[in-house]
């Protein structure tokens, strides 16, 4: 079983559609959710980050993790041709060795006009 | 200033050349990072500078040597590469222990001939 399992999609829906993209994950040990956005040729850009469980929002953006099933999610609300890119989700553990991130293979996903 | 900044953003190289990619940040971010990226897949670690010290090789072939001149810049010299080494190689900087807010540059897309 990989340690993050991300559907790669893709995923297509109309303008102003709320979006769901979610992860799972194995490794109870992870305490630092990151989502991040990459459009094509470009690098990754961090949306938000969560430690433990909760929810966290910003703007159209909503992230939650649920550390109990080990599900985490994004919300996209009222989307955009814009919000087209992959969304890649993210962890890490907690403490002094929290270099590494380990990341999901990403959902690619359309926003049509 | 909240951004890495990589050249170049495409090269082509021969199997028998020597090359550099560079990175660049002026966040004051003390971490380091070097990433690979193949098509469709999500970014790969590959080595981590903490305060300028090389603190994580994820076991990289030694045709990869990275250097950290001083806390604002990152090389990756480029020696002797084969055709499957062509990627995405994506630079990321943060704070010491707050990779969970690393900014990544945009890329140097690579294609080794």
């Amino acid at each position: 079983q990989k340690e993050v399992e991300q559907d790669p999609g893709p995923l297509s829906v109309p303008e102003g559609a709320i979006v769901s993209l979610n992860c799972t994950y194995s490794n109870s040990a992870f305490q630092y959710f990151m989502w991040y956005r990459q459009y094509s040729r470009k690098g990754p850009e961090l949306l938000m980050y969560t430690y433990s469980s909760g929810n966290k929002e910003d703007g159209r953006f909503t992230a939650q993790v649920d550390k109990s099933s080990k599900y985490i999610s994004l919300f996209i609300r009222d989307s955009q041709p814009s919000d087209s890119a992959t969304y890649l989700c993210a962890m890490s553990y907690s403490g002094g060795s929290n270099y590494k991130l380990t990341f999901g293979k990403g959902t690619l996903l359309t926003v049509n006009p | 200033d909240t951004e890495v900044t990589q050249t170049p953003k495409h090269l082509v190289m021969g199997m028998t050349n020597k090359k550099s990619l560079k990175c660049e940040q002026h966040m004051g971010h003390r971490a380091m990072y070097w990433y690979k990226q193949k098509a469709k897949k999500p970014p790969e670690l590959m080595f981590v500078y903490s305060y300028e010290k090389l603190s994580i090789n994820e076991s990289v072939p030694s045709r990869f040597s990275p250097e950290c001149p001083n806390s604002s810049l990152l090389n990756l010299h480029l020696h002797a590469l084969q055709p499957e080494d062509s990627a995405l190689y994506l630079c990321a900087s943060s704070h010491i222990g707050r990779n969970t807010e690393a900014f990544f540059g945009q890329g140097t897309r690579l294609t080794v001939v």
